[in-house]
This record gives C-alpha cells, structure tokens and sequence, in this order.
C-alpha cells in the first residue's frame, strides 16, 4: 500500500540529547514536509523540501535539523538546542502541482524526560 | 502573511445534530482552502477541498463552499454520528507556493454523543 511511514510512533528522550526521527514515503512525492503539533496551537512547519538534497526553513525551524539524501526518505533531527522539544511531530508529502493535497504519516509523539 | 482563524471549541453535540465549524482566513492572492481531520492518535487525512471562489467541496456528508468576499470556508454536516467525533483543521495553500505547504488554523475538537 502506498503511504508515509513514521518511527517511532513514540518516543523517549533526555535532555541535552539528540533524537531523529524517520519518515519515509512511497508515493513518489517531491515535496516532504515536517510540522509540530501542540495542544490548541494547530500545526506549524518545522522544514519543507522539494528535490533531493535541497530544503527550506519554515516558520519554526530553530533547534530542529533535516536531510533529504533520498526522494523516499527526509528525516528530522530534534537537537538539544531545541527548547521545548514534547510534541505532537507529523510527517507529510505531496506533489508540486498547484492546490495539491498533502498526505501525512501517523505521527511520532516524542517526550522529554 | 497568511493565516487561518477557526472557531473556538470543544464542540459536543448529540447524535444527528447539525454541525457548523466557523474557518475565516487571511492571505494574498487566491488560496486554495482545506478541511482537514484528525482521529485520536493518528495523523490527518484530507476531508475536502476547495480551489476557487464558490467551489463547494463536499466528502462523507460534509460541505464547505469557499466565500471570497466573506474569507470563509465553513465546515457543516447535516446530521453528525458518534464515528465523526475527532479534531477538525482548516488550512489553505496560497497560489505562489507549488506542493503543499499549508497554513493552519487551531483545530476545533468535536465530540458527538449517542
């Protein structure tokens, strides 16, 4: 079946720790993109990418980090400069058609302990 | 920049009522429009869409018509079951953007009880 995989679907970290956290699409999309989610704040873009080995901050991209070596895959790496890093983190891909849909992964719910 | 306002929740309402979920928006140019949903746990699948002024999308009884001279994209239902209970998204894309990057309003929780 077609679609985007997340792992993990949970996630533990300490502070001052890195964590990455894996998409992978088999939709042969170009763009992939990473949003946060928190309660009743929606969600909002961490990084975006449209062709392998080039990507885009988005609105809060400070303390994350990303790669897009593969069209399948774009990983997201959660550093410790990240402030408040507990959150809600949704994968999704799409094409570059105009007024395209996105599509999403289940998402990875990652803690700090 | 762009932005999306949706009405606050939760929302509870009792089966086969009817639904209103207030979306109001913010942007330049002509966006396209979007509902998406989200059930406990999961990621969100797209509901319906809009790409034009007047376009009316319309999924699993659900409608939305895009008002451009209101910037407007009202989610209704004219009779909600308990299996509809999630949290429902408003987003847009605006026209200079290829792909997907979507804005997003708040999210509306909706409960529906038997």
């Amino acid at each position: 079946d077609g679609g985007i995989t997340q792992s993990p679907k949970y996630l533990f970290r300490k502070e001052g720790q890195n964590v990455t956290l894996s998409c992978e699409q088999n939709l042969n999309h170009d763009a992939m993109y990473w949003y946060r989610q928190d309660p009743g704040q929606g969600l909002r873009l961490i990084y975006y990418s449209q062709i392998v080995n080039d990507f885009q901050k988005g609105d809060i991209a400070e303390g994350y980090s990303v790669s897009r070596e593969k069209k399948e895959s774009f990983p997201l790496t959660v550093t410790s400069a990240q402030k408040n890093p507990t959150a809600f983190y949704l994968c999704a891909s799409s094409t570059l058609r105009e007024n395209t849909e996105a599509f999403f992964g289940q998402g990875t719910r990652l803690t700090v302990v | 920049g762009n932005s999306v306002t949706q009405m606050e929740g939760p929302v509870t309402l009792s089966e086969e009522a009817f639904l209103t979920i207030n979306c109001t928006y913010t942007a330049t140019g002509y966006p396209s429009l979007f509902w998406y949903v989200q059930y406990p746990g999961e990621g969100l699948q797209l509901l319906l869409k809009a790409t034009k002024a007047d376009d009316k999308g319309s999924n699993k009884g659900f409608e939305a018509t895009y008002r451009k001279e209101t910037t407007s994209f009202h989610l209704e239902k004219g009779s909600v079951q308990v299996s509809d209970s999630a949290v429902y998204f408003c987003a847009l894309t605006d026209e200079e953007t290829s792909g997907s990057r979507l804005t997003f309003g708040e999210g509306t929780q909706l409960t529906v009880n038997p």
